[in-house]
């Protein structure tokens, strides 16, 4: 049980070009996913906190107008990286929580690994 | 600002030990602690959960200390097998409050 889908698992695109990443809940509704980046070698570092049916809340220092996140189910949620530079090259991942699992933390999807040529 | 130290950035350890994990906190007071394991290129995936008031948790061969006083969770995995190599992560926190992670340890089981 609380499966996280990330799709896709990698994608190279050209510079200027944008990207959309999906996170689905498979077996659980989430009406609040994450959103992190992460370096080589480096932890995780969330971006934003996806919310269905509302805007998205994002952490200081990331663009919203660059990673666009839509959250319009309670199984889904995109993260879109618009006009994208080599600089966003990075391993995204989301994540989301099973309220019904007790004592049970966060699942996360197996990452998408973005590389901008 | 909050912030989480995990002790070290890397940690070798031979076959058959215990290994010991160590994540402080500061300006916090998380009502839980949770660990993750994380493999290159993969996602984190969650290991154990504890809360304010457990001392301890156990999960087959982990076990998960949390000191609140101290502001303090330790992580040990007894008789290590070079299976469990890969990095560890810990986070303050719980609910449906996103996470924010330690830099993680990098634990290595040599054979």
């Amino acid at each position: 049980g609380a499966v996280v889908s990330q799709h896709p698992s990698r994608v190279i695109c050209k510079s200027g070009t944008s990207v959309k990443i999906e996170c689905r809940s498979l077996d659980f509704q989430a009406t609040t996913m994450f959103w992190y980046r992460q370096f080589p070698k480096k932890s995780l570092m969330l971006m934003a906190t996806s919310n269905e049916g509302s805007k998205a809340t994002y952490e200081q220092g990331v663009e919203k107008d660059k990673f666009l996140i839509n959250h319009a189910s309670l199984t889904l949620s995109t993260l879109t990286v618009t006009s994208a530079h080599p600089e966003d090259s990075s391993f995204y991942i989301c994540s989301a929580k099973d309220r019904s699992r007790i004592n049970y933390g966060y699942t996360f999807g197996s990452g998408t690994r973005l590389t901008v040529v | 600002s909050q912030k989480i130290e995990q002790n070290s950035e890397a940690l070798n350890i031979q076959e058959g030990k215990t290994a010991t994990l160590t994540c402080n906190y500061t300006n916090y007071s998380p009502a839980y602690l949770q660990w993750y394991r994380q493999d290159p290129g993969r996602g984190p995936v969650f290991l154990l959960l504890i809360r304010e008031n457990e001392k301890e948790k156990r999960k087959e061969r982990l076990k998960v200390t949390f000191d609140t006083t101290l502001k303090q969770s330790l992580f040990h995995i007894t008789a290590s097998q070079p299976a469990d190599s890969a990095t560890y992560l810990c986070a303050p926190g719980g609910g449906n409050t996103p996470l924010v992670f330690g830099k993680g340890t990098r634990l290595s089981v040599i054979a």
